[in-house]
């Protein structure tokens, strides 16, 4: 099983839509969440902390279920400009080598169609 | 913008020769993660550094390496290069405090042909 897994889409949904995208990790123990977006060819750029009450920025909203291992990127009112990959990112805490170990999902393409 | 830059941005090499990738990181960061990105796939991690030390590494073979400066710029050398090593390079500054939120430089397109 992948340390995070993420439907890799596409989502096609026409403007003003509503799409949600899910993605789950294996380690109980996680400590941080996040949800990036990454426009083709483009570094990703941190679109929203998840935070265990939940989480909303605009249209956007991401929720943590941490009994279910898993997080969730709501997008209301889709726009054009939503159309990207989400990648949804898993801080696993302390690694034995001293770091964060830090994993990322293979992404999520969304395209919006006007 | 995050205040992260990478050089160069586009690089082609030929099969068997070295490279070399730099990134700054953003102010106030003093952490560099090193990620590979192929086509169709999420950034896998390569390594870490802080505080001028290699801290963590991912699973990839020792012709990389890297390094990182007093003012917390970093490096990534790939030697030998292999066509499968053709990828989006992208660097990561961040703190260890906090949730650690990274903030990518844009990134350095390699092809090795």
């Amino acid at each position: 099983r992948k340390e995070v897994e993420q439907d890799p889409g596409p989502f096609n949904v026409p403007e003003g839509a509503t799409v949600a995208f899910n993605c789950t990790y294996s380690n109980s123990a996680s400590q941080s969440f996040f949800w990036y977006r990454q426009d083709c060819r483009k570094e990703p750029k941190l679109l929203m902390s998840v935070y265990s009450s939940g989480n909303e920025d605009g249209r956007f909203t991401a929720q943590l279920n941490r009994a279910s291992q898993y997080i969730s990127l709501l997008i209301r009112d889709s726009k054009l400009s939503d159309s990207a990959t989400y990648l949804c990112v898993v801080n696993f805490g302390w690694h034995s080598g001293g770091y964060q170990k830090v994993t990322f999902g293979t992404g999520t393409k969304l395209q919006v169609i006007p | 913008e995050t205040g992260v830059t990478q050089s160069p941005t586009h690089l082609i090499k030929t099969r068997g020769q070295q490279v070399t990738l730099r990134c700054s990181s953003q102010s106030g960061h003093n952490t560099v993660s090193w990620y590979q990105q192929a086509l169709g796939q999420g950034p896998q991690f390569i390594f870490q550094y802080y505080r001028e030390e290699e801290n963590g590494r991912g699973n990839f073979p020792p012709r990389f390496s890297g390094l990182q400066f007093p003012n917390y710029s970093s490096e990534l050398n790939v030697n030998a290069l292999e066509l499968d090593d053709s990828a989006l390079y992208l660097c990561a500054s961040s703190s260890q405090q906090g949730a650690y939120e990274q903030y990518f430089g844009p990134g350095t397109r390699l092809t090795v042909t």
